[in-house]
């Protein structure tokens, strides 16, 4: 099956700071989303990005689904910022599953 | 608008029961997806539904088994509970059955004891 792979595993960062969250796929997908995970559990959807650019506040996603991989920005970090974040991709045709991936865990210090 | 929504939000069982997890899509959302989390890990795929016909499986026991009502909500059912159950249970809701940005409800949190 397709492998997602998230990096860093883990981010540590002072209020203010930028941050960059990396999703590599091992496979061609139809369809990528990114989700926030709050302490209660809670996937908040944050992005709907198969291939692109979007920007929504003070985070954007950029999508490259040629070179099989999604990247999450985030500026000018908040102590609310903090939790998991994941990625997730579905292979389409028939396959309609989210895959999700391996996740990063940001902890914003304030 | 309400969002996807399940009940209950946490459960305790004994190992050897069974449990009913319930799921409400989104108004107009046919599909309903249902995914186990285990603590530290990723969702993983159990069920996919649309138009109350099942469109995939993930790699689970014949123990899971799901169904879609009319009203497009969704049952996730689980026999001879076991104490690696124990998870996250989060159920997704799609307009269409691929292709289609997912939201997810709020979980139901299941320990087996």
């Amino acid at each position: 099956g397709i492998q997602v792979e998230q990096s860093p595993p883990d981010l540590i960062l002072q209020e203010g700071a930028n941050s960059t969250l990396r999703c590599n796929f091992s496979d061609s997908v139809n369809n990528l989303q990114w989700f926030h995970q709050n302490p209660w559990g809670q996937l908040i959807n944050l992005f709907y990005i198969p291939s692109g650019t979007k920007q929504n506040g003070r985070l954007s996603a950029t999508t490259v689904a040629t070179e099989r991989y999604s990247l999450l920005y985030i500026s000018s970090s908040q102590t609310t910022d903090s939790g998991v974040y994941f990625c997730a991709v579905e292979l389409g045709f028939g396959n309609e599953k989210l895959t999700f991936g391996t996740g990063t865990r940001l902890t914003i210090i304030p | 608008d309400a969002g996807v929504t399940q009940s209950p939000t946490h459960l305790i069982k004994t190992r050897g029961q069974h449990v009913t997890l319930r799921c409400s899509p989104i108004s107009g959302h046919k599909s309903v997806s249902w995914y186990q989390q285990v603590l530290g890990q990723g969702p993983q795929f159990i069920f996919q539904y649309y138009e109350k016909e099942e469109r995939g499986r993930g790699n689970f026991p014949d123990r899971f088994s799901a169904r879609q009502f009319p009203n497009y909500s969704s049952e996730l059912n689980v026999n001879a509970l076991l104490l690696g159950d124990s998870a996250l249970y989060l159920c997704a809701s799609s307009l269409v059955g691929g292709s289609a940005e997912a939201f997810f409800g709020q979980g139901t949190r299941l320990t087996v004891v």
